[in-house]
This record gives C-alpha cells, structure tokens and sequence, in this order.
C-alpha cells in the first residue's frame, strides 16, 4: 500500500513570495491534516479536511494561509505571502474514515523563508 | 497548563537499558493516546496506540495508560542506539473529530 505522497521535498522562497505544497493521502483515506512543524517543537494542525470539507481550521492563519481538497482526495496548502516565520516543515497526514484515528504522515515538505 | 506535556529531555540511557518515556494530559475526556517516533529530518511514524488501562506490549515496545492519574507511558525494552529519536505522545478526545492534541516531544539518547 503507497503512503501519503507530498511534494515539493523541500522550497526556498523570499519573504512576500508566495508557495504550494501538494499531498496525496493513503488511497481510502476520508480524513487529511496539515501540519506545521518548527524545530523542536511537536506538529501543528493547521487544517484538517474531512473528505472535501473543511473539519477544523482554526489555527491556519487565513490572512495568508489557504487550503482546498478538491473530490475529497488530493489536497494543496498555500502561502501567499510568506513571512520569515513561515519556516517550517509542513507535514501532510491522512486517517481511516470510520475506525481508529491512527494517521500516517508524508515525508513532508520543508520550507525556508529568506 | 499545556493539554499534553512531555518531558523535552533529552533523555540518555545506555544500550540494552530500558527507556521510560511519560506523558501527562488534561483532559479526563480523553480516549485514545498514541506514541510516535521521528528521526531528525524525518516525519513522524506511529508505533503504538492504545485506549484501555493497563499495558500493550508490541515486541521491545510497552505503552501503559492509567486513565485516573492521566499519564501515558512508553517503555522501551533492551534500548538500541537505532531507538535514538524524538518520541511525541499524541491524544484524542472524544467526541474531537479525529483531532489529536500533541506533545513536544522528548528526545531520547541510546548510547554504545
């Protein structure tokens, strides 16, 4: 079974650019989180979609933070524009939709804001 | 107080010891508590879950839940230096939409 796909590997911006990050969840999988990650800190949830509705968004910073998982399969997350702070790894997961709330994380995508 | 505290560590034991990783959480509500492990530069892997009191145990791994003091337990039998990762206890409250509340994590050290 392919896990959870996410592309790019890895993206070096300037600050006020903006960025796409991709994901493909576990095939089957109704639910998909995004992640921010800082060094030395534990993840984020940034959005979390249940099939192609929005379940909690309520620490994405919707100012320049947007999301969409469009036929409740592969999803994007956009930064437009991006801050310095924005420097991360952004982690995609994905979760079964009806048993168990086990998820299964991406290689995820690091980002570095110039 | 945090919803899911973790000692930072980092937490040093010898090769062939055992690791005992804790996790602390607030809400009684709680049901299922989850045990990840990432390598530096790598996303996080699930290695155990468990939603009963008591203890499960997967090979070299033990997770033990004691729902009344609210504490999650790992325990890491015979310690190899390939166990050397960040350990994050993850939570979810019932009723939460499959929404976990994490930990920051504690980092363990197996040394040769």
């Amino acid at each position: 079974e392919a896990g959870v796909a996410q592309s790019p590997r890895y993206k070096i911006i300037e600050k006020r650019q903006s960025v796409a990050f991709w994901c493909n969840p576990i095939s089957g999988h109704a639910t998909l989180y995004w992640y921010q990650q800082i060094l030395g800190q534990g993840p984020k949830l940034l959005i979390q979609f249940q099939n192609n509705g929005v379940v909690d968004d309520s620490q994405l910073p919707k100012d320049r933070f947007s999301a969409e998982r469009l036929k409740g399969v592969d999803s994007t997350l956009k930064i437009q524009p991006a801050k310095l702070e924005d420097s991360a790894v952004y982690l995609c997961a994905s979760s079964p939709g009806t048993a168990g709330v086990e998820q299964f994380f991406g290689p995820g995508t690091r980002l570095t804001v110039l | 107080q945090k919803e899911v505290e973790q000692n930072s560590g980092p937490l040093s034991v010898p090769e062939g010891a055992i690791a005992s990783l804790n996790c602390t959480y607030s809400d009684r509500g709680s049901q299922s508590f989850f045990w990840y492990r990432q390598y530096s530069g790598k996303s996080p892997e699930l290695i155990m879950f468990i939603y009963s009191n008591g203890d499960k145990e997967d090979g070299r791994f033990t997770a033990q839940l004691n729902k009344a003091s609210q504490y999650v337990s790992l325990l890491i039998r015979d310690s190899q230096p390939s166990d050397s990762a960040t350990y994050l206890c993850a939570v979810n409250k019932a009723g939460n939409n499959r929404k976990l509340i994490w930990g920051l994590g504690t980092s363990l050290a197996v040394n040769p």
